[in-house]
């Protein structure tokens, strides 16, 4: 079982209220990575992280931020959060240049 | 850029055979993955297959891979209930630093 972990799980919160969404790894994996997934299904990538320090943005805008100050830690902020945000956040960590990523269970982040 | 294409939907009978199949245009991928994706959950790797193969098996799952026409292919024996779920197909980019997603096959079952 892969030892990356989000919180919360669930999270319903109101328009214009300031989030943050947390990952963690146990597994000493330089590579993080933010994937928003739609309710049809597909995953797009809004943030990556090479290591400490080093943030990218992904394939999708997002205004969500994030940060690398800490290797296992990869938190996912919004600053003010809208109706459009609603949608799953799932996290997930890679080692090795060509390995597997593993995820954590997501967080469902509806707002109202 | 990378981009990744699958079929939105599969419907097979309990005990029959199901593919899945996506396409890739990153000819430079050096491994691809097979993910699954239960309700409510992250998505778990099942299986991944090096470039410089055309077919990897495990146990229930086969995979295919045709670099020519870059098309990969997961194909699940004697197909269970517990096998409903969304199945994503991935690919590394070529500068190994993003995991690109298809946009996932729901496979449903039928007694």
């Amino acid at each position: 079982e892969a030892d990356i972990y989000q919180t919360p799980r669930y999270l319903v919160i109101g328009t214009g209220k300031k989030i943050t969404l947390e990952c963690s790894q146990t597994m000493g994996h330089d590579k993080m990575y933010w994937y928003q997934q739609d309710p049809g299904m597909e995953l797009h990538l809004i943030h990556y992280s090479y290591g400490v320090n080093s943030t990218e943005k992904g394939d999708l805008s997002s205004e969500s931020t994030v940060s690398r100050i800490r290797t296992e830690h990869f938190p996912l902020t919004l600053e003010s959060a809208r109706p459009s945000h609603t949608s799953q956040y799932l996290c997930a960590s890679s080692g090795q240049r060509y390995t597997e990523a593993f995820f954590g269970q997501g967080t469902r982040l509806t707002v109202v | 850029g990378e981009d990744v294409e699958q079929s939105l939907f599969l419907s097979v009978r309990e005990g029959d055979s199901s593919v899945i199949n996506c396409t890739y245009t990153d000819s430079s991928s050096t491994y691809l993955y097979w993910y699954k994706q239960e309700p409510g959950a992250g998505l778990q790797l099942l299986t991944y297959i090096f470039s410089n193969m055309d077919m990897k098996q495990d146990q229930r799952l086969t995979v295919l891979l045709n670099k020519k026409d870059k098309h990969l292919s997961l194909r699940i024996a004697d197909t269970q209930t517990g096998d409903s779920a969304i199945y994503f197909c991935a690919e590394r980019d070529s500068s190994a630093s993003k995991i690109i997603f298809g946009s996932g096959t729901r496979l449903s079952i039928r007694p």
